[in-house]
């Protein structure tokens, strides 16, 4: 079936640490991978996101990269800051499973200073 | 105008109470969803909607009840809950159907006792 896994955490940082939260999948088909973010108490905001083969989703100094070879959509950042603390969700979408996105678990980050 | 509008942000019910969670969106969004988010878990899909009908129920019980009284609201219906139920309820709304790349509200935080 399809499904998502990424490190569950909680991983803690110092500020400007570099972060990778690693992120694989499994799918049966041609998915369109997802970032979101959710602050504490807030609901999710979409992050970045990447539709095909070797694009290059960026926001706010978050990257990740699709690659089909080895299943994979990592979040790096180069420099974390403390407004960086959030839990962030992987997520893939596909056109057969039409509206259902499919949610990893979820990695908490926490960003000391 | 990129939000999705909650309201109430908390609310706190007993099980014989009935109430209503509100969602609104002013993006010409025509899919509506409902997502049930407990602690530490990734959002469960419930229900979407897509030009104002009803499209998928993910076998949510019947003490949930979803109502699109127009393009732009959408609201929950909850009678009769369990404190099982208690969670953050989230909307969000997306293009169309099939689009993953959905804005999500800030959420309410349902608390049964």
């Amino acid at each position: 079936g399809n499904s998502v896994t990424q490190m569950e955490g909680p991983v803690t940082l110092s500020e400007e640490a570099f972060l990778t939260i690693n992120c694989t999948y499994t799918a049966t088909g041609y998915p369109s991978l997802f970032w979101y973010v959710q602050y504490p108490g807030e609901g999710l905001q979409l992050l970045l996101k990447a539709t095909k083969a070797d694009d290059k989703g960026s926001n706010k100094g978050f990257e990740a990269t699709y690659r089909k070879e080895t299943t994979s959509f990592h979040l790096e950042k180069g420099s974390v800051q403390v407004s960086d603390s959030a839990v962030y969700f992987c997520a893939l979408f596909l056109k057969t499973s039409y509206d259902k996105v499919i949610f990893g678990p979820g990695t908490s980050l926490s960003v000391i200073p | 105008d990129t939000e999705v509008t909650q309201t109430p942000k908390h609310l706190v019910m007993g099980m014989t109470n009935k109430k209503s969670l509100k969602c609104e969106q002013h993006m010409g969004h025509r899919a509506m969803y409902w997502y049930k988010q407990k602690a530490k878990k990734p959002p469960e899909l419930m229900f979407v909607y897509s030009y104002e009908k009803l499209s998928i129920n993910e076998s949510v019980p019947s003490r949930f009840s979803p109502e699109c009284p127009n393009s732009s609201l959408l609201n929950l219906h909850l009678h009769a809950l369990q404190p099982e139920d208690s969670a953050l309820y989230l909307c969000a709304s997306s293009q169309d159907r099939g689009f993953a790349w959905a804005f999500f509200g800030q959420g309410t935080r349902l608390t049964v006792v």
